[in-house]
């Protein structure tokens, strides 16, 4: 059973750089087959998704973020990472790292962690 | 970027109702669509992938149809644990999710 853990600052001064990681146990990333997503929502408020990586290191991200998103992967950890510069308290939110299904439904998100929630503030 | 739009963002039913979400994508996404269930302070959960296809593990009474731009969740008799807030997701071009429709107890 594939399992997500992300971990990383909770409170981020505006301006600065989130960053933030994900563990995947249960399953190796090298393996191939899937993609690796962020994804976040704002309090009380809907999902919005982030990007996403391939374990060759693809990246396809939200356009809304692109300039502002990268989204890395170590294969010798198992983990992937997600960095977002020039926060602004509208990045607050609860950022998820997931994984899809594979072939036509990797972009059914059936693996989740549990989100870390990640506040911009001076 | 495909935009979705869910319908109703919120509902009052009983316990044992039928009940349906709509979820309209803004062009034609063939069946790359899912379905969420998401209960305060946790992670989503798949319940549909491919529009139609239940997860492995997820109630029966939980159906989804549509193709193209026109989408529904349905769930049969509605359960105490089905009171949730449920999104829609296209696959299809990158991943966009739907507004959400949250189903209260009436």
């Amino acid at each position: 059973q594939v399992q997500l853990q992300e971990s990383g600052p909770g409170l981020v001064k505006p301006s600065q750089t989130l960053s933030l990681t994900c563990t995947v146990s249960g399953g190796s990333i090298s393996s191939g087959g899937y993609y690796w997503s962020w994804i976040r929502q704002h309090p009380g408020k809907g999902l919005e998704w982030i990007g996403y990586i391939y374990y060759s290191g693809s990246t396809y991200y939200n356009p809304s973020l692109k300039s502002r998103v990268t989204i890395s992967v170590d294969t010798s950890k198992n983990q992937f990472s997600l960095k977002l510069s020039s926060v602004t308290a509208a990045d607050t939110a609860v950022y998820y790292c997931a994984r899809g299904g594979s072939g036509s439904y990797f972009g059914a998100i059936g693996y989740w962690g549990q989100g870390t929630l990640v506040t911009v503030s001076s | 970027a495909i935009r979705m739009t869910q319908s109703p963002s919120s509902f009052s039913a009983s316990t044992g109702d039928r009940v349906t979400i709509t979820c309209r994508a803004s062009q034609g996404i063939s069946s790359y669509l899912a379905w969420y269930q998401q209960k305060p302070g946790k992670a989503p959960k798949l319940l549909i992938y491919a529009a139609s296809t239940l997860q492995s593990g997820v109630p029966s009474r939980f159906s989804g149809s549509g193709s193209g731009t026109d989408f529904t969740l349905t769930i049969s008799c509605l359960q105490s644990e089905d009171f949730a807030t449920y999104y829609c997701q296209q696959y299809y071009s990158s991943l966009t999710f739907g507004g959400g429709t949250k189903v209260e107890i009436k």
